[in-house]
């Protein structure tokens, strides 16, 4: 139980298009989803915390114009990367708190080219 | 803030063996929640194992366990019995009290395990 499905897990965008991650809990309601980057062999660093029917809350650094969460249902939140240039290449994981912890989606690896 | 530091960016283990990864943490909380993640090759993380600040008792999970130093700020992870299928990155974490809160990773450990 308690899956987070995450979409799509690889994608190549050209420079300057928008791309969009889907999360989606399975069997249960996510009332919050925490959206993390990644970079090779480093660590997750939060970018931001999506409430469903509210704005989502960014951590210092990220753009929001850039990074565009909506969570407009309980089971979905989607992370729209507007714009996109090549610095924005990385693996994006989704994470939902649960009862015993959280659940992550499998992540998205994003290129940029 | 609460941070998480992890001294070891890669260790090394041979099958059978025990090794343990280290973590400690900065937190003015009393009250609070700490993890160990694996990362394998995959990307999917995986929970390996949960400790509540309220709890004295360490936990364990089959061939993990944790050594917990509230005092020291100290949150080990021990691998008994290594298998060639624990290799992945680990990641220690916090998580505050407060509801809706993510997790606070640290950098990671890479740990290899040899046959």
């Amino acid at each position: 139980g308690a899956v987070v499905s995450q979409h799509p897990s690889r994608v190549i965008c050209k420079s300057g298009t928008s791309v969009k991650i889907e999360c989606r809990s399975l069997d249960f309601q996510a009332t919050t989803m925490f959206w993390y980057r990644q970079f090779p062999k480093q660590s997750l660093m939060l970018m931001a915390t999506s409430n469903e029917g509210s704005k989502a809350t960014y951590e210092q650094g990220v753009e929001k114009d850039k990074f565009l969460i909506n969570h407009a249902s309980l089971t979905l939140s989607t992370l729209t990367v507007t714009s996109a240039h090549p610095e924005d290449s990385s693996f994006y994981i989704c994470s939902a708190q649960i009862r015993d912890g959280y659940t992550f989606g499998s992540g998205t690896r994003l290129t940029v080219v | 803030a609460q941070t998480v530091t992890q001294s070891q960016p890669e260790m090394s283990v041979q099958e059978a063996e025990t090794v343990t990864l280290s973590c400690t943490y900065d937190t003015s909380e009393s009250d609070y929640y700490l993890f160990w993640y694996k990362q394998p090759p995959s990307r999917q993380m995986i929970l390996v194992i949960r400790q509540e600040a309220y709890k004295q008792q360490n936990a364990t999970e089959n061939r993990f366990s944790v050594n917990f130093q509230k005092a020291a700020k100290s949150f080990s992870l021990k691998i008994s019995d290594s298998q060639l299928g624990d290799a992945a990155m680990y990641f220690c974490a916090y998580r505050s009290n407060q509801a809706g809160t993510a997790l606070i990773f640290g950098k990671g450990t890479t740990l290899s395990v040899s046959s």
